[in-house]
């Protein structure tokens, strides 16, 4: 079965710095699609960003970028200008064809937001 | 649009006890997937739908456990008898189609306590 493994439990940044949370995954294929979901404290998982395997560009959303290296199989996240409501568990997730479409989730970072 | 419905958001039962959650996915989406997140872990999927159809449960504890999708609608998973292992996050996810390239959607979740 793929793995998706996130090495850093927790990390914290303060407010309006840059902050990258890390993913690497293993797998033999070459097509799938990468993921990370925000959850809050209590509040359901949220889509943050993806990124299909074969496109080179990295994705970005707003102040979320990723820097997927996929020769490494590396899929990491950064905020930029961090805010409060930044602050929640991140989880990096991958799928493909294979899988049946299931979703292989790492173990979380927790993400502190300090004033 | 309306988000992915999930109850109770949670309970505490006794061991050996039964429980039910309920879940409404996203109105549209022909897939509902289950997963069960245990404290400190990323999500692990138990079942997955296509409409009403099962199409993985092989991660599903069958002595245990069972989920059905009526008229590829709602869904109810069931714990019957519970065990305290159990103890966890259920989430419930849908998404547009059955392919590996869909963004899937959460609900809030049902935290589970077992005694």
């Amino acid at each position: 079965a793929q793995t998706v493994t996130q090495s850093q439990p927790e990390m914290s940044v303060q407010e309006a710095e840059t902050v990258t949370l890390s993913c690497t995954y293993d797998t033999s294929e070459s097509d799938y699609y990468l993921f990370w979901y925000k959850q809050p404290p209590s509040r359901q998982m949220i889509l943050v960003i993806r990124q299909e395997a074969y496109k080179q560009q990295n994705a970005t959303e707003n102040r979320f970028s990723v820097n997927f290296q996929k020769a490494a199989k590396s899929f990491s996240l950064k905020i930029s200008d961090s805010q409060l409501g930044d602050a929640a568990m991140y989880f990096c997730a991958y799928s493909d064809s294979n899988t049946g479409n299931q979703f292989y989730f790492g173990t979380g970072t927790s993400l502190t937001v300090i004033p | 649009e309306a988000g992915v419905a999930q109850s109770p958001r949670y309970k505490i039962i006794e061991k050996r006890q039964s429980v039910a959650f309920w879940c409404n996915p996203i109105s549209g989406h022909a897939t509902l997937y289950w997963y069960q997140q245990i404290l400190g872990q990323g999500p692990k999927l138990l079942i997955q739908f296509q409409n009403n159809g099962v199409v993985d449960d092989s991660q599903l504890p069958k002595d245990r456990f069972s989920a059905e999708r009526l008229k590829g609608v709602d869904s109810t998973l069931k714990i019957q008898p519970a065990k305290l292992e159990d103890s966890a996050v259920y989430l419930c996810a849908s998404s547009l189609e059955f392919s590996f390239t869909d963004t899937q959607y959460f609900g809030p979740g049902t935290r589970l306590t077992v005694l």
